[in-house]
């Protein structure tokens, strides 16, 4: 099946610290990714939906200045968490379609541990 | 509003099915049933989907009610490494993937 590919895989950056993540698609082209959060315990939240070319779609009580996304290639869309603090700590995964095949599966990330210190 | 009920919890002897069911009694004719699951610490893994008709891949069987209210995951023989947490999505062919609380699976020796 189709790879996507999520780095760094952990991360632990100073408070105040802007972090990148990044995920790749490696043999589909996805026009659409979409941006997860996981804290322990609980399920994954959709954070966003990032769509090549154009901005960010985020859901309600998620702030686009602080998580800034980024899709600017259609194998690559990048996850900015800006100013972290140890509250944003958490699991973020990455997920994207292949939209131009019949398939209707989505393929995610391994995922990124974020701490902030 | 959620669209799949799971249980919380279930377990499964090594080497035994695991049968997993979700209900979906609201589902619409247009909508598959999607099945992925979440090992620890891992990012989910896509397993099966269907719309109506039963399904099966190197992975799992989807079997899906003739109403489609409802519909179970089938592992035939699990191995420990199947312990994970199991999500039923359901949604048109556009959708976009969101989550329940799932099924967490503990596959026991």
């Amino acid at each position: 099946g189709a790879v996507v590919s999520q780095h760094p895989s952990w991360v632990i950056c100073k408070s105040g610290t802007s972090v990148k993540i990044e995920c790749r698609s490696l043999d589909f082209q996805a026009t659409t990714m979409f941006w997860y959060r996981q804290f322990p315990k609980q399920s994954l939240m959709l954070m966003a939906t990032s769509n090549e070319g154009s901005k960010a779609t985020y859901e309600q009580g998620v702030e686009k200045d602080k998580f800034l996304i980024n899709h600017a290639s259609l194998t690559l869309s990048t996850l900015t968490v800006t100013s972290a603090h140890p509250e944003d700590s958490s699991f973020y995964i990455c997920s994207a379609r292949d939209f131009s095949s019949m398939n209707t599966e989505a393929f995610f990330g391994q995922g990124t541990r974020l701490t902030v210190v | 509003d959620a669209k799949t009920t799971q249980p919380p919890s279930m377990d499964c002897a090594e080497g035994r099915a695991a049968n997993l069911p979700c209900n979906h009694s609201t589902i619409s004719g247009n909508e598959y049933v999607y099945w992925y699951r979440q090992i620890h610490s891992q990012g989910p893994q896509y397993i099966i989907h269907g719309l109506k008709n039963n399904e099966t891949n190197e992975m799992a069987s989807l079997i899906i009610t003739e109403d489609r209210k409802s519909s179970t995951l089938i592992l035939p023989h699990a191995t420990l490494r199947d312990t994970a947490v199991y999500y039923c999505i359901v949604a048109g062919g556009s959708y976009i993937p969101t989550f329940g609380r799932g099924t967490s699976l503990i596959v026991h020796p």
